[in-house]
């Protein structure tokens, strides 16, 4: 069974760097593209991210480019989204889910950027 | 990078047909058959519903359907069920990118 599930979400300032994680399960990680996906409080999807199998291909939504940083390690079968320079509008919940398509996704994590 | 545009809501009665458009440009949903849609309930991560226009995943509903003309993409439910009420999205590779609608809500009456 496929499984994607995200941490590292909370609470941090304006300005201020989170890490996300997503752990992967059911599937081989290494051959699959995956993204990061999320979606404001009340408000529609969002993509954020994304990044080939070997880490070849990355990119960005012009909202977080710059300031946030995807990346794998697929001996650990896992995701990350480095988020910096952190605004009040980055507040959502990030889902990481996997290949273009999307066609699994986690359960989500909420960021909070607030003072 | 600019969204789809979809219908902010929609509503059926149960065992009606409705459909959901999802328009965009040529470089988006014109360009390539690489729409998928999904299905968000409330606090619930979306579900793929169609993949590539108008492909189902294993285990969903042949009650739903995809189809694209052009610029315009195209999600029908028929035999509305009461469990169909939820927010839809459809979405577009456009080469570096991906796309997302605004989103539909679906209110079954």
């Amino acid at each position: 069974e496929v499984q994607l599930v995200e941490s590292g979400g909370g609470l941090v300032k304006p300005g201020g760097s989170l890490r996300l994680s997503c752990a992967a399960s059911g599937f081989t990680f290494s051959s699959y593209s995956m993204n990061w996906v999320r979606q404001a409080p009340g408000k529609g999807l969002e993509w954020v991210s994304s990044i080939s199998s070997s880490s070849s291909y990355i990119y960005y939504a012009d909202s977080v480019k710059g300031r946030f940083t995807i990346s794998r390690d697929n001996a650990k079968n896992s995701l990350y989204l480095q988020m910096n320079s952190l605004r009040a509008e980055d507040t959502a919940v990030y889902y990481c889910a996997r290949v273009e398509m999307l066609d699994y996704w986690g359960q989500g994590t909420l960021v909070t950027v607030s003072s | 990078q600019s969204a789809l545009t979809q219908p902010a809501s929609v509503s059926g009665s149960p065992g009606q047909s409705i459909t959901i458009s999802c328009t965009g440009t040529s470089s988006d949903v014109g360009s390539y058959n690489l729409v998928s849609w999904y299905q968000q309930h409330p606090g619930k991560a979306p579900k793929l519903m169609i993949y590539e226009g108008s492909k189902r995943p294993s285990g969903v509903s042949n009650r739903f359907s995809g189809s694209k003309s052009g610029n315009t993409a195209s999600l029908t439910i028929s035999g509305l069920q009461a469990e169909d009420e939820a927010d839809y999205y459809c979405c577009s590779y456009a080469g570096s990118s991906t796309l997302f609608g605004g989103g539909t809500k679906l209110t079954v009456l």
